[in-house]
Order: C-alpha cells, then structure tokens, then sequence
C-alpha cells in the first residue's frame, strides 16, 4: 500500500535550518507530484510547496518563498524539503503528501507527519 | 488572496445528517476537495472534485458545489464520523496555490 514516511525534524533556534525527508513506497513515485503541508499546533492546514512529477518546477507559498527548498530524487523514491531561515511561526507538523494526479493540487496520501519546532 | 470560510463547529445526533460548508466567491468554478482529520492522525481524503469519493469512503460521504458555497454531506452520521473537516480548492492566483478552509469540528452528540 502507498507510504510516505517523513524524518529529519527536531528542534531549532530560530535563524536555523533543517532538512526533512520524506521515503515514498508502494506506488510509482516518479509519476506523481509530491506537497509539504503543514499545521500548527492546535491550527489548521497550510499548504506548504509542491513539486511536479519530474521535478522540472517548483511552486512554494509566499510564506515559505525564498526560505524552503522542495526537491526530489526519482532514484531513490524519496521527497525533500530543505526549511533555511526558520522563524517561531514555522513551528509546525510537516506533512509530505501526494497528489492524485501529476498536477491535481490535492492530496490523495499524507504521511504521519513531522514536528519541526523553533525555539531558543 | 482566496478566502474559504468554513462555520468553527457542526453538531449532530447519531443518524442525523451533517452538512459542512465551505464558502467562497465563485467557488462553483473550482473542484473542491474534502479532508478528514481525526486528532493525532494525518488528514484523509473523503471527497474530490466536489463530489468523487476515493476508494474505500463510505457512500454516506458526498460533496456538492454551487455559486459560492460547496457542501460536504454526511448521511447517517456514526460517532466515529468526529473529527475535524476541511475544505480546499487550487487558485493560481493566490499567495498559496493551495487554499484550505480553516476547518469545522463535526461533534457527535
């Protein structure tokens, strides 16, 4: 069945970077576009960045842009976001999802998610 | 930016219907996708396209979408059905691609 499992989350000072990891199984990754969506605790749902298919683009929310970097690598099934610059209103669960289609913009799997937290 | 708006809470008996709203302009020129969320899991895809049902979404769930307003409909509501639901359209023009409604908690009584 299709999984998606994030890693790479932890706790950072602000001005911090991390990068999240997200290993896809159980359906052929290199045909779907691939998101990072957030929620903040006790808070609702913030579309985070996409990524095409082939990884030929890149889309990201004005909150994000400039900051985050979405990437991919088709060979080794597996969805990116590196997260630079980080602020207290980054603090959040980071979900990697899939979309539906190649470019549907919505989201047929989530994974369990990752709790990014920015703190000094 | 596009803006969804969704009431904070619906309330309904066991084999009642639940509908939740979703409103915003013009939204009956975009596909309207609905998401589940049950505390301490991941959000769950239970209508797309307004009113598709993925594989393995009881039939008790349909969506609909008129003028400025869609609706997820939940036929004889099940106390598992609690949880938190949230609408979401694609508006290329808006700072977020992606737009979320801010969610309403459906309680069971």
């Amino acid at each position: 069945q299709v999984q998606l499992v994030e890693s790479g989350g932890g706790v950072v000072q602000p001005g911090g970077s991390l990068r999240l990891s997200c290993a896809a199984s159980g359906f052929t990754f290199s045909s779907y576009g691939m998101h990072w969506v957030r929620q903040a605790p006790g808070k609702g749902l913030e579309w985070v960045a996409f990524i095409p298919y082939d990884g030929s683009d890149e889309y990201y929310a004005d909150s994000v842009k400039g900051r985050f970097t979405i990437s991919r690598d088709n060979s080794e099934n597996t969805l990116y976001l590196q997260v630079n610059g980080l602020r207290a209103e980054d603090t959040a669960l980071y979900y990697c999802a899939k979309d539906r289609r190649s470019r549907g913009w919505f989201f047929d799997c989530w994974g369990q998610g990752i709790l990014v937290t920015v703190s000094s | 930016s596009y803006v969804l708006t969704q009431p904070p809470s619906v309330t309904v008996a066991p084999g009642q219907t639940a509908r939740i709203t979703c409103g915003g302009n013009t939204i009956g020129s975009k596909r309207v996708h609905w998401y589940q969320q049950k505390p301490g899991q991941a959000p769950l895809l239970v209508v797309y396209d307004n009113s598709d049902r993925p594989s393995g979404i009881p039939e008790r769930f349909s969506g609909s979408n008129s003028e400025n307003t869609a609706t997820l409909t939940i036929s004889r509501v099940e106390g598992g059905d609690e949880a938190d639901y949230y609408c979401q359209v694609w508006d290329s023009r808006s700072d977020h691609f992606v737009v979320f409604g801010g969610g309403t908690k459906l309680t069971v009584l």
